[in-house]
């Protein structure tokens, strides 16, 4: 059975970093692209970051160069770096797998981490 | 960056009716073009991909249609756990990007 399990969030005041960690079980993990996606309470999705299978990164402007986004496939892991953290950036953060072969489609989804950027 | 907008943002419906929601893209999309279903409190599940394509274990009651600019989910007989807000997401450009969701409500 796939699992993805979040961890790492919590409360950080503003220009704070915080380090998101996604644990995967059940399926090759080196084998799939990997991506993060966030959600505002009441609001809809907005893609994070992602990563692929070779370690190539993807950043949307809202974050670039201040989130990185890292895979470690010997511990089955993905991790997300968040660094001068803004109140915008307050959200529940999912760790996503896309299908083989149509990265972008995510196809199972983590429980989610709730990031909190408040003084 | 590709704008994915998503009409109507609610819709009211009884169980056992045809919920028919759209998605249009700013720019084409082909068929790269995915649709999911979030409930409170949880994370979205992924319904349809390319387009089309039913994803692993979602009945057939759920079906996409569409390519380019403009697409088309339709759940057939609507069942009491259909009620759920319902995203769109594009993956042919990056960053990749989600329509705004559209709620289906019970009337």
């Amino acid at each position: 059975e796939v699992q993805l399990v979040e961890s790492g969030g919590g409360l950080v005041q503003p220009g704070g970093s915080l380090r998101l960690s996604c644990a995967a079980s059940g399926f090759t993990f080196s084998s799939y692209d990997m991506h993060w996606v966030r959600q505002a309470t009441g609001k809809g999705l907005e893609w994070v970051s992602a990563i692929g299978t070779a370690g190539d990164t993807y950043y949307p402007g809202s974050v670039k160069g201040r989130f990185t986004i890292s895979r470690e496939n010997a511990k089955n892991s993905l991790y997300l770096q968040m660094n001068s953290l803004r109140a915008g950036d307050t959200a529940v953060y999912y760790c996503a797998r896309a299908l083989r072969d149509t990265s972008g489609t995510l196809d199972y989804w983590g429980q989610g981490t709730l990031v909190t950027v408040s003084s | 960056e590709i704008v994915l907008t998503q009409s109507p943002a609610t819709l009211s419906l009884s169980p056992g009716e045809r919920a028919t929601l759209s998605c249009r893209a700013s720019q084409s999309v082909s068929i790269s073009l995915a649709w999911y279903q979030q409930k409170p409190g949880q994370a979205p599940r992924l319904l349809i991909y390319d387009a089309s394509n039913r994803a692993t274990g979602i009945p057939a009651r759920f079906s996409g249609s569409g390519s380019g600019t403009d697409f088309t989910l339709t759940i057939n007989s609507l069942e009491p756990e259909d009620f759920a807000v319902y995203y769109c997401q594009q993956r042919i450009n990056w960053p990749y990007t989600f329509g705004q969701g559209t709620k289906l409500e019970i009337k």
